[in-house]
């Protein structure tokens, strides 16, 4: 595998569920984001990882839950759903220095439906 | 906060010609980052080009290039000679100096026409 990994690519679950999105990057970088992507809307960062670390949690509601165990494998843990929750959440990776473009590269998305 | 705007949901081009899509941002900053993505309908965000702040140069990938305007925080990517794997939604994004958020705007469809 290269790049940047993301499973499931799609995912149908109902509003009880728990389930997990699984992002897996294998570019060696220090950074690890979630995104949410709904239609008309700019992409939403939800979560960053500097080294294990999250830095970021840009009022994400609790019922997304994430986890970096390393610095490799991000997870995003779902519970109690809503319909509005139903987007495209896309993960991504940088090496990330204090001075430099840090690009982001992304993986190709989990498709969530939430019933 | 910073602001990306891309003010053409859609646009068309033929095949070989040459199409400009626009994206305007707005910062208080004088360091950072800028970039265009590319979303096939497969999903995959790809990273087509990008441009640091402080160099006055405009940044070129092959076909595509872009024309920074610092002053008039305009950032727009220029395709030429386009092809039909050119077709995708395009993103422009932004990112300050020392930051990991990157602001991006709402997309620009473009369709390519054979």
């Amino acid at each position: 595998e290269t790049g940047v990994t993301q499973t499931p690519r799609h995912l149908v679950m109902g509003m009880t569920n728990k389930k997990s999105l699984k992002c897996e990057q294998h570019l060696g970088h220090n950074a690890m984001y979630w995104y949410k992507q709904s239609a008309k809307k700019p992409l939403e960062l939800m979560f960053v990882y500097n080294f294990k670390e999250q830095t970021e949690n840009n009022s994400v509601p609790s019922r997304f839950s994430p986890e970096c165990p390393n610095s490799s494998h991000l997870f995003l843990h779902l519970h109690t759903l809503q319909p509005e929750d139903s987007a495209l959440y896309l993960c991504a990776s940088s090496q990330f220095t204090r001075q430099g473009v840090n690009e982001q590269y992304f993986g190709p998305g989990t498709r969530l439906t939430v019933t | 906060a910073q602001t990306v705007t891309q003010s053409q949901p859609e646009m068309s081009v033929q095949e070989a010609e040459t199409v400009t899509l626009s994206c305007t941002y707005d910062t208080s900053e004088s360091d950072y980052y800028l970039f265009w993505y590319k979303q096939p309908p497969s999903r995959q965000m790809i990273l087509v080009i990008r441009q640091e702040a402080y160099k006055q140069q405009n940044a070129t990938e092959n076909r595509f290039s872009v024309n920074f305007q610092k002053a008039a925080k305009s950032f727009s990517l220029k395709i030429s000679d386009s092809q039909l794997g050119d077709a995708a939604m395009y993103f422009c994004a932004y990112r300050s100096d020392g930051a990991n958020n990157l602001f991006f705007g709402t997309g620009t469809r473009l369709t390519v026409i054979p």
